[in-house]
């Protein structure tokens, strides 16, 4: 089955840097790789995600960029702010969509004002 | 428009002991799923259900836990005889009638203390 790989387990930044936590795959036929924040005592909420024929995708603050080649995804958090302070956990499908998903470990991310 | 609701968000139970954990997906929502996350752990896929159908039940242990998804009311996810590994928060998820490809929405989890 799939195995995904996460990492830093915890990232601290300052306010205002950039942030990238990176996933491996192990399975090169997983197509679809969303991104989750988890705040404490919630449940993971979709940020972005990016199917496997794009090689990058933007929102505002947020970027995610795929490798197939190489089997790895990052996330990209430009001028954070202290409110993006969560877990994050990446994931990855077989199906092309959000059924059966197989999660990271999950980064901390805690960022200092 | 209510997002997934899951009751209880706390739940202690003594070894041998029967959990129910409901889920009511958000409304228009047909498809629902169950995750596991362990401490410190990300989340593990456990089943797969829409309304009266079990899907895919792959990551579902094969003794001791079931799931059900009735025409009417929530989704149920009863573990019987717990034990203290199945201490967990357990958080469903649910999706549009398109099965997937739209927005995988989850409640805020119900946490299971086994004693």
């Amino acid at each position: 089955g799939e195995n995904v790989e996460q990492h830093p387990s915890t990232l601290s930044v300052q306010e205002g840097d950039s942030a990238v936590i990176k996933c491996t795959y192990s399975d090169s036929a997983s197509n679809y790789f969303p991104w989750y924040k988890q705040e404490l005592g919630k449940g993971p909420q979709l940020i972005i995600d990016i199917r496997s024929n794009v090689g990058e995708k933007k929102d505002q603050r947020i970027a995610v960029t795929l490798n197939k080649t190489a089997k790895h995804f990052s996330l990209h958090i430009t001028e954070t702010q202290p409110e993006d302070s969560a877990v994050y956990f990446c994931a990855a499908s077989l199906s092309g969509s959000a059924r059966q998903l197989t999660f990271g470990s999950g980064t901390q991310l805690t960022v200092l004002p | 428009n209510a997002g997934v609701m899951q009751n209880p968000r706390h739940l202690v139970r003594r070894r041998g002991q029967e959990a129910r954990l409901r889920c009511s997906p958000m409304k228009g929502h047909s498809h629902v799923y169950w995750y596991r996350q362990l401490p410190e752990e990300g989340l593990k896929f456990m089943v797969y259900l829409q309304k009266e159908n079990i899907i895919d039940e792959s990551g579902m242990p094969k003794e001791r836990f079931s799931a059900e998804f009735p025409k009417e009311g929530p989704s149920i996810l009863r573990i019987q005889q717990v034990v203290r590994g199945d201490s967990a928060a357990y958080f469903c998820a649910s999706s549009t009638d398109r099965a997937g490809f739209g927005e995988l929405f989850f409640g805020e989890g119900s946490r299971l203390t086994v004693l």
